[in-house]
């Protein structure tokens, strides 16, 4: 079984650009979060997506945003790029379940640098 | 709102010797989920265990288990015959049961402990 697959895992921008992130969760996994990792400011949430739609949200200015496909598949994208964006983004799949504990998968993340 | 502490930055065990990892956490919800996650070099985040709080019995998974004391917050991991492999950043996460109107798988995470296994 194919685990959580996320492209690319290294990027470097420029300052004012945007970027696209891919993730691609565990087939049958409806459910994809994203996560923002920095030294600084640790594990936060980005948001979370379930069959397409935005399920939750963290506390990121707009211009942070995401979708998910009809195949699951995420994307985010950040627009307008800031030096305090360079963190790893991580995408995590699972499966949804109302009240269940179900555990995540996550991918390797992928490691922005904005330079 | 939620929030899980990890007060230990960093910690050391030597090969074959056993380890607590501390966890405290904040929460008004009577019903919820707490996990161990474990992050190698490699950085993928890999579950440790995982812990119902509706459950009173402490999970264990193979040389990893739990002291969950639900009345005190408290979810400490303890590490037993640690190997070399155990050498890793671990966070502690918990998940509410419920977003406001439908479900949510969203975890808050602690600030993680480094933990360094000694040859």
């Amino acid at each position: 079984k194919a685990g959580v697959t996320q492209t690319p895992r290294y990027l470097i921008k420029t300052r004012g650009q945007q970027v696209t992130l891919s993730c691609s969760p565990i087939s049958g996994h409806r459910s994809v979060s994203w996560y923002q990792q920095t030294p600084g400011q640790g594990l936060q949430f980005l948001f979370e997506y379930f069959s397409e739609t935005q399920r939750n949200k963290g506390n990121f200015p707009g211009r942070f945003s995401g979708r998910q496909f009809s195949n699951s598949r995420s994307e985010m994208n950040v627009s307008t790029l800031e030096l305090g964006d360079s963190a790893l983004y991580l995408c995590a799949s699972s499966q949804s379940g109302q009240g269940l504990a179900y555990g995540y998968t996550f991918g390797s993340g992928t490691r922005l640098t904005v330079v | 709102a939620q929030t899980v502490t990890q007060s230990q930055p960093e910690m050391s065990v030597q090969e074959a010797e056993t380890v607590t990892l501390s966890c405290t956490y904040d929460t008004s919800e009577s019903d919820y989920y707490l996990f161990w996650y474990k992050q190698p070099p490699s950085r993928q985040m890999i579950l440790v265990i995982r812990q119902e709080a509706y459950k009173q019995q402490n999970a264990t998974e193979n040389r990893f288990s739990v002291n969950f004391q639900k009345a005190a917050k408290s979810f400490s991991l303890k590490i037993s015959d640690s190997q070399l492999g155990d050498a890793a950043m671990y966070f502690c996460a918990y998940r509410s049961t419920m977003n406001y109107g439908g479900a949510t798988n969203k975890l808050i995470f602690g600030t993680g402990t480094l933990l360094a296994v000694q040859p």
